[in-house]
């Protein structure tokens, strides 16, 4: 069976620091990979999504960057963090037109 | 474009007792329509789904929904909560057939089930 998985699952970082998180998926090959934010009280936005390796589309302009370097993985990162980056941000993958999430990762930006 | 209005961000409600959970939407094309739940610090399950034939969809966890084309809702139920039900609910929609990159989720709501 498929699993999705992300790390890490909480991260504290100051103002202007990098951010690296990373996703990966098990049991299937060639999926679309998204990366989701979920601010506090609101739904999920689409950040970025992904249909290959090095394919990667964003839906929304900001201060985050995303890569895929091989089939089963995709990376969320930035440069320099600011205060409106932190949130909860979850990957997923799709099958069939559905989407599976992973466990998510919470960013708390100082 | 569609979007999605969750009409209310908290619902709380005793254990044992009926549940529903409303979700509008809008959109100018057919639709799918599905029901996720996040238990807190987790990713998102899905609940159920409509894609098309019985307006009336079972889901898991003894969840249902009904679509409603005329009303442009799909509100969720359970005729009877239990503790473990406490979670936040997301109703989302898609153009069909379109892509899951058109995913439009609500706003959200917080169930939480008292003893």
């Amino acid at each position: 069976s498929q699993t999705i998985h992300q790390w890490p699952a909480t991260l504290v970082q100051p103002v202007g620091s990098p951010l690296s998180l990373e996703c990966t998926v098990e049991g299937t090959s060639n999926p679309n990979l998204y990366w989701y934010r979920q601010a506090a009280g609101r739904g999920l936005q689409l950040l970025f999504y992904s249909v290959g390796i090095g394919q990667i589309s964003s839906e929304v302009p900001q201060n985050l960057s995303a890569s895929r370097p091989q089939d089963r993985q995709f990376i969320l990162s930035s440069k320099k963090l600011l205060l409106s980056d932190s949130g909860f941000y979850l990957c997923a993958w799709r099958e069939t037109g559905e989407l599976f999430f992973g466990e998510g990762s919470r960013l708390t930006v100082l | 474009a569609q979007s999605v209005t969750q009409l209310d961000s908290q619902v709380p409600v005793f254990e044992e007792a009926p549940v529903e959970l409303r979700c509008n939407y809008s959109s100018s094309v057919s639709v799918y329509l599905f029901w996720y739940v996040q238990y807190p610090n987790q990713g998102l399950q899905l609940l159920l789904k409509y894609l098309s034939g019985s307006t009336l969809v079972k889901g898991i966890n003894g969840f249902e929904a009904e679509f409603n084309k005329s009303q442009t809702s799909f509100h969720l139920r359970k005729p009877s909560v239990h503790i473990s039900d406490t979670a936040e609910y997301f109703c989302a929609v898609r153009s069909a057939p379109g892509s899951a990159r058109q995913l439009t989720f609500g706003s959200g709501t917080q169930l939480t089930v008292l003893p």
